[in-house]
């Protein structure tokens, strides 16, 4: 158990709608960082929050954008869907940026 | 943008036999990190080296980062069932915050 949780576990949405996936990092960790999984590759990163500012982004578009709370916690907001989001969604939180991530056990998006 | 390869993509290999994966990268990195995938499962870290040269020994798994911090290997000896998953090397580069995960390699054992 790496104390990062996140929700929904599994989601089914259209093409087109939009989607709030949540993560609560671990304990003492001001970090939060956002992954996207296709079937049978690795993890690209999409982002991360660090004390509740943007601190870096990958080759993700404007549609893709997040949120970091006071607390920590973070949501990851995907707008208009498309097929090619269907992914496993991974939140890391580290207690720095750089530092050592731990993942949550991610969210399972299909898009239909 | 930068990529970190690694290979084989797929191995299979009959318990109690020896598995490799290698990483690579075209850019020093400041340090490497590999994680396990079980299947249906998240990254779960194993491991971060740092220094040039590095060798770290976890048990039955032996992980070296290269002297000119291009590459890395996660060796297993003598493989167990448990061992099963996809193995990832990950990159932070040197001024990023970012990790660059490789493909993976996906590893299978026959009983």
């Amino acid at each position: 158990e790496t104390g990062v949780t996140q929700s929904p576990t599994h989601l089914i949405k259209t093409r087109g709608q939009q989607v709030t996936l949540r993560c609560s990092s671990q304990s003492g960790h001001n970090t939060v960082s956002w992954y996207q999984q296709a079937l049978g590759q690795g993890p690209q990163f999409i982002f991360q929050y660090y004390r509740e500012e943007e601190n870096g982004r990958g080759n993700f578009p404007p549609r893709f954008s997040g949120l970091q709370f006071p607390n920590y916690s973070s949501e990851l907001n995907v707008n208009a869907l498309e097929l090619d989001d269907s992914a496993l969604y991974l939140c890391a939180s580290s207690s720095l940026p750089g530092n050592t991530i731990y993942f949550g056990e991610g969210s399972w998006l299909t898009v239909v | 943008g930068q990529q970190v390869m690694q290979i084989p993509q797929y191995q299979h290999v009959q318990e109690g036999e020896d598995f490799t994966t290698y990483c690579n990268s075209s850019t020093t990195l400041s340090n490497i990190q590999w994680y396990k995938q079980r299947p249906g499962g998240h990254p779960v870290f194993l491991i971060q080296l740092v220094k040039s040269g590095e060798v770290k020994k976890q048990k039955r798994l032996t992980f070296q980062f290269g002297e000119a911090k291009k590459n890395s290997s996660l060796h297993i000896t003598a493989t167990q069932t448990t061992d099963v998953g996809t193995y990832f090397c990950a990159a932070q580069i040197q001024g990023a915050q970012k990790l660059v995960f490789g493909q993976g390699t996906r590893l299978t054992i026959n009983p």
